[in-house]
Formats: structure tokens, sequence, C-alpha cells
């Protein structure tokens, strides 16, 4: 069973589309992510949510939308996309318990406007 | 703000070799330490981290990393490579947690080329 898996792996559209991306996790953490990967390997976080509430919101354009329906789930919508978005987004999740913590990360879904 | 320096963006060893690579963090405690490795094509994955206790951490695939406060630094050694071993490498630093998320901040990573 995969722990974070994310759909779809490859998804190419155009420019003023609107795209989503799906993760769930099996591993009953209480916090899942969103970063973005840029062409230069740079990960950078998007957004984090504790058990379906929005904690971490970083300076990302509001044409990205996260929703969680659940704890195991952290879905990523985009609107109007743009060539900039163009990019890798990996899905993570992470136990709360500080001992444990340290993100399970998902195998990406590589974004391609065009 | 945390931060995550790897001077190194590309490194070659020769299979058999020793290898270092470098972290330097900036945090104004003790910041929680992570290494992650991603191979071409998949997301990544979690060798080691360092919370606290014992300065040297094991890892999975046989790499280890020791933290230096006094450097700041959390790099990463393996006595052995493999050629499997060529991928890409990201320190990465996060706050103490407490019961709550956690903001980790990676470095850009270091691409390592495994010769025969």
């Amino acid at each position: 069973d995969t722990a974070v898996s994310q759909t779809p792996k490859y998804l190419v559209t155009q420019m003023g589309n609107d795209k989503s991306i799906k993760c769930e996790q099996n591993l009953g953490h209480d916090t899942m992510y969103w970063y973005k990967q840029d062409s230069k390997k740079f990960l950078k976080i998007m957004f984090s949510y504790n058990n379906k509430e929005l904690i971490i919101n970083e300076t990302v354009p509001n044409r990205f939308s996260p929703k969680s329906p659940d704890k195991a789930h952290l879905n990523l919508h985009i609107n109007s996309l743009e060539l900039g978005d163009s990019a890798v987004y990996f899905c993570a999740s992470s136990p709360l318990d500080s001992q444990n913590y340290g993100y399970t990360f998902g195998s990406g879904t590589r974004l391609t406007v065009v | 703000a945390q931060s995550v320096t790897q001077p190194d963006i590309h490194i070659t060893v020769s299979e058999g070799a020793s290898l270092e690579l470098r972290c330097n963090y900036s945090y104004g405690a003790t910041p929680y330490l992570f290494w992650y490795v991603q191979s071409p094509g998949q997301g990544l994955q979690l060798l080691l981290k360092y919370f606290s206790g014992d300065t040297l951490v094991q890892g999975i695939k046989g790499f280890e990393a020791e933290f230096k406060r006094s450097q700041s630094s959390f790099n990463l050694r393996k006595p052995s490579v493999h050629w499997s071993d060529a991928a890409e490498y990201f320190c990465a630093v996060g706050p103490p947690a407490s019961g709550g998320y956690q903001k980790v901040t990676f470095g850009t990573g270091t691409k390592l080329q495994v010769i025969p």
C-alpha cells in the first residue's frame, strides 16, 4: 500500500485552464502539506493542514486553493494556470508528535503548462 | 528565519569511496534537522533526523550524520558509496515541535554522481 499517493503523476494543460491534484495518505498522520519543486529542484512550502484546518499559507497566488475534506486527504486546485506554474508538486504528511515527525512524501505530480 | 545552505551543488565520487555532504543551517535555537534523498522521478525519502541527544545519528542505507552546534552544521556521511546512492540529497531544518505543525525549510540540494 502506498503511504502517500498523488494523482495524477503527470499533468499537461494549456494556459488559463483549471486543474486539480489529489493527495491521500493512509498513515493516520494529522498534518499534510503541499510543496512546490521548481526546475532547479528548490522546494518551497505552499500550504499545510492540520486535521482539516489550514495552518500554513505561504505567499502563494490565490489562484491556488487547497481543500482538505478529511485528515487523510489534501487536494490542490489551481485556477487560470500560468506558464510559471509548471513545476513538480509534492504532497507530504507528518505525524503530530514531535518524537516521530518527519515528512513522508508522495511521488509528485509534474505539472506542465503550455 | 530559519535557513539551510548546501554549498555543494554537485559532487562526484567513485564507487566504494567515502562520502560527505555538507549542510549548514541558521536557526535561533537547536532545530530539528533532516536529510532526505530524492531519486530521479521520485518523491523525497527520509534518510535520518536529529532532534536531541547523541549528536551522531544513524539512518537508513548506511548513512549517518553529525550535528555540530558550534559550526551550525549537520553533514551527511557514508563510508562506502554504492552506485545506487546516485541521487539528489536535501538537508532540511525545522523548529522544535510542540505537539503541533512544523514548517520545514529545505536546502537547494546536492546532486551526487557515482562513477564505477
